[in-house]
């Protein structure tokens, strides 16, 4: 039974560019969250999809944006890339919208822009 | 909205002692609340939660954490601490209505033969 699976595992960008990272969730679970974890801090919440939709969102500004896919996968999109956006990007994935049951987490997509 | 406070940064423990990783949180209304680890170079993966009932939770690896509603506090302990329990803990919160969690900052438990 795979996990939750993100790729690529590292990129490096440069700054004004565009990038998307990709999200596979665990088999049996139809909800993707998103988290932004920059060095030596917790992870932050920036969005999640359920039914292919927005359902809920963090504190970041509009430059990230997302998408989910019919068969649940999904992807994170940032567009004009800061040296801020540096971080682990994390994918979560749970079976329903609410609270309780636990997300399970990818390895993340380390992005680092130069 | 929610926060959480992981008072320690860092945690040196010698192997076999036992350790505690402290955790309080802010809402204003009712609370689930985890513990994650992670070790190098992975995602985050759940050690225990507590959802409702009995306000002491348990792992299969020997963790325990107990609900303090009164105190605000989410407390993770282990008897006797292994050096493969080394990694970076992480408490979080989330409202019973959500998913989206709150997390702390995080403690690194560094434990030392």
């Amino acid at each position: 039974d795979a996990g939750v699976t993100q790729s690529p595992t590292h990129l490096i960008k440069t700054r004004g560019q565009q990038v998307t990272l990709r999200c596979s969730p665990k088999s049996g679970h139809d909800t993707v969250s998103w988290y932004q974890q920059a060095l030596g801090q917790g992870p932050q919440f920036i969005f999640q999809y359920y039914e292919e939709e927005e359902r809920q969102r963090g504190n970041f500004p509009d430059r990230f944006s997302g998408h989910q896919f019919p068969n649940y996968s999904s992807e994170l999109n940032v567009n004009a890339l800061l040296l801020g956006d540096s971080a682990l990007y994390l994918c979560a994935s749970s079976l329903g919208q609410r609270g309780g049951s636990p997300l399970h987490f990818g390895n993340g997509t380390r992005l680092t822009v130069t | 909205a929610q926060s959480v406070t992981q008072l320690d940064s860092q945690v040196p423990v010698f192997e076999e002692a036992p350790v505690e990783l402290r955790c309080n949180y802010s809402s204003s209304v009712s609370v689930y609340l985890f513990w994650y680890v992670q070790y190098p170079n992975q995602g985050l993966q759940l050690l225990l939660k507590y959802l409702s009932g009995s306000t002491l939770v348990e792992s299969i690896n020997g963790f325990e954490a107990e609900f303090n509603k009164s105190q605000t506090s989410f407390h993770l302990r282990k008897p006797s601490v292994h050096i493969s329990d080394t990694a970076e803990y992480f408490c979080a919160v989330s409202d019973t209505g959500r998913r989206a969690l709150t997390f702390g900052s995080g403690t690194r438990l560094q434990v030392q033969p």
